[in-house]
Formats: C-alpha cells, sequence, structure tokens
C-alpha cells in the first residue's frame, strides 16, 4: 500500500505571497489532517477534515485554510505569507482519525521556506 | 509549560544499551502515539496506547501506559545506530476526546557504534 504522499517536497516563496500544499492519503482513508512543524514550537495542529467536511481547527489565524475532496486528498492554503510560516508542514491521513481512535501516518512533509 | 512534557531533551547512548524516554501529560490522556522522525523528514508510526497498564511491543521497542500517573514510557533494548532519530509522543488530552494530537518536544537519541 502506498504512503502518505506530499507534494511540492519543497518550496521556497516571498512575504506576501500564497501558497497550496497538497496531501494524498492512504487508500481507504477518510480522515486528514494537517500538522505546523518549527523549532520553536514543535509540532502543532492545524485543521482535520474527515469526509470533505473540517472537523477540527487549531489555533492559527484564518490565513490558513483548507480543503478535501471527494477522493479525500486535501490541500491546504496559506496566504499572505508571514516569514514566521516557514516551516514543515506535515500530512497525516488516518482510517477514523483520532476520534475514532486510529493512529495518523504522516506523509514525509513539505518544506516551506517564505524569504 | 507544556501540556505533553518528554525527558530526557536527549540521550546519547553506546551500541547495545538500553534506554527509557518518557512521556508525561498535565491532562487525562485520552490515547498516547510514539513516533519516531529522522530530521526534516515525516514521522514514522510505532505504536498507539489507550488503555491504563497497556503495554505493547514491536522489534526491541516496547511502550507502557500508566493512566494513573498520566503517563508513557518507550523503552528499547539493546539499542542499535537504526535507532538513532527524534521520538516524539502524542496524545488527545482534555477533558474529553478532542479528535486532535498535542506533541511533546521530542526527545532526540544518538547511538554511538
Amino acid at each position: 500500500k502506498a504512503g502518505v504522499t506530499q507534494t511540492p517536497r519543497y518550496l521556497i516563496k516571498t512575504r506576501g505571497q500564497q501558497v497550496t500544499l497538497s496531501c494524498s492519503p492512504i487508500s481507504g482513508h477518510r480522515s486528514v489532517s494537517w500538522y505546523q512543524q518549527t523549532p520553536g514550537q514543535g509540532l502543532q495542529f492545524l485543521f482535520e477534515y474527515f469526509s470533505e467536511t473540517q472537523r477540527n481547527k487549531g489555533n492559527f489565524p484564518g490565513r490558513f485554510s483548507g480543503r478535501q475532496f471527494s477522493n479525500s486528498r486535501s490541500e491546504m492554503n496559506v496566504s499572505t505569507l508571514e516569514l514566521g510560516d516557514s516551516a514543515l508542514y506535515l500530512c497525516a491521513s488516518s482510517l477514523e482519525g483520532v476520534w475514532g481512535n486510529s493512529p495518523l501516518h504522516f506523509g514525509n512533509g513539505t518544506r516551506l521556506t517564505v524569504t | 509549560s507544556q501540556e505533553l512534557e518528554q525527558s530526557p531533551q536527549s540521550l546519547i547512548v553506546q551500541e547495545g544499551k538500553n534506554l527509557t524516554i518518557n512521556c508525561t501529560s498535565s491532562k487525562t490522556l485520552y490515547g498516547l502515539y510514539w513516533y519516531k522522525q529522522k530530521y526534516g523528514e515525516g514521522l514514522i508510526f510505532l505504536m498507539m496506547l489507550q488503555k491504563g497498564g497497556e503495554e505493547k511491543s514491536h522489534e526491541k521497542i516496547t511502550a507502557k501506559l500508566d493512566e494513573k500517573k498520566q503517563q508513557s514510557s518507550l523503552h528499547i533494548t539493546a539499542s542499535q545506530p537504526s535507532h538513532a532519530g527524534i521520538y516524539l509522543c502524542g496524545a488527545d488530552i482534555g477533558s474529553g476526546n478532542t479528535g486532535k494530537l498535542i506533541f511533546g518536544q521530542g526527545t532526540t537519541l544518538q547511538v554511538k557504534p
């Protein structure tokens, strides 16, 4: 079974721009979660989608948004990029999500650098 | 302060030695997950513990959950260079299931050949 695939692997953007990151979950998984990882704050939850609906949201500004498609693939978007948005963005897929006590399986992440 | 504290922050052990990493929560635990990460890469799922007293093993890694102490421990027996990396615990914590994981800051393990 193929794992969680995130694209692109690396991204360099300028302040003020917007960016879209993509995540293809493991086949059959309906839950997709997004996390931000930085050296200072560690891993922080962004949001979770389940069957195309946002089921849970972390404490991030509205510039961070996401969506999930009918095939469970998910995208997250960050608008008006700030230097502090530089981070490793990790996507995790799961059968039922943390609600359903299913383990999260992570992709290799997208490394975003904002200059 | 961190809601999920890991100790130690870093560890250097000689190959063949045993080691333990602890993860302590300031709130009630609803499921505890252990992951391993190579720097700059994704997290590899190791084990999930749900019930107090539960213990799981995979190869040379054993994890236990002590619900009363709100703590989990990860024990590696006869460490090998392949065990090197960052170990992270993640948990659903709070007054009820939140549906999201809070992670500890990680424990960096180096294994000297």
